[in-house]
């Protein structure tokens, strides 16, 4: 079936330091990928997303590449900041699953100044 | 601002009483989703509707019921509340176009 793994948190970084997440799919297909965050007593908000392999999909200095040969959506940023600090998931939606959303186990992110 | 409305904020519920999260958007989605939020699970689907009048079970409904009478609201009944239904409920919404999901804002659910 449909899957999402992520790389297990929590992730404490300082400030300005480089950010990877870790995010592997399984999928039928060619699934939509997706990174949403949460932030403390918020909901989700989605935060990038890529619809086929080799896009790339960027938002406030986030960016992920959609890696169809390694079946992964790394989440990277090059210089986090405390205002970063947050939960992140890794999701996808399958060609075939009527637009369901499958999330990953979420990462939390702390940013230290 | 157009989104997603959820209702109550929170809410501790006795074991045994009936309780229904209330979930109202208003861009004209077609599809709407709840999930349950546990640490350590993630997000798992409970139920979902792709158009008004019809719904579908998702990863764990049991205990659960939906309704879709029009395409703004999609309430979320708990028939008879049980400890292991404490969680945070989440409402979501999508224009069916798997370009993502529109969150809204959670219902924090304690049974006890």
């Amino acid at each position: 079936g449909n899957s999402v793994t992520q790389m297990e948190g929590p992730v404490t970084l300082s400030e300005e330091a480089f950010l990877t997440i870790n995010c592997t799919y399984t999928a039928t297909g060619y699934p939509s990928l997706f990174w949403y965050v949460q932030y403390p007593g918020e909901g989700l908000q989605l935060l990038l997303k890529a619809t086929k392999a080799d896009d790339k999909g960027s938002n406030k200095g986030f960016e992920a590449t959609y890696r169809k040969e390694t079946t992964s959506f790394h989440l990277e940023k090059g210089s986090v900041q405390v205002s970063d600090s947050a939960v992140y998931f890794c999701a996808l939606i399958s060609s075939g699953n009527t637009g369901k959303l499958i999330f990953g186990q979420g990462t939390t992110l702390q940013v230290k100044p | 601002i157009a989104g997603i409305t959820q209702a109550p904020t929170s809410q501790i519920l006795a074991a045994g009483r009936r309780m229904t999260l209330r979930c109202t958007q208003d861009m004209r989605h077609n599809a709407m989703y709840w999930y349950r939020q546990d640490l350590g699970l993630g997000l798992r689907l409970i139920h979902y509707s792709n158009t008004a009048g019809t719904t579908g079970k998702g990863e764990v409904p049991d205990g659960y019921s939906v309704s879709r009478a029009n395409t703004d609201d999609f309430p979320l009944t708990l028939a008879s509340a049980v400890p292991s239904q404490t969680s945070v409920y989440f409402c979501a919404s999508s224009p069916g176009d798997r370009g993502g999901y529109t969150f809204g804002s959670g219902t924090r659910l304690t049974v006890v």
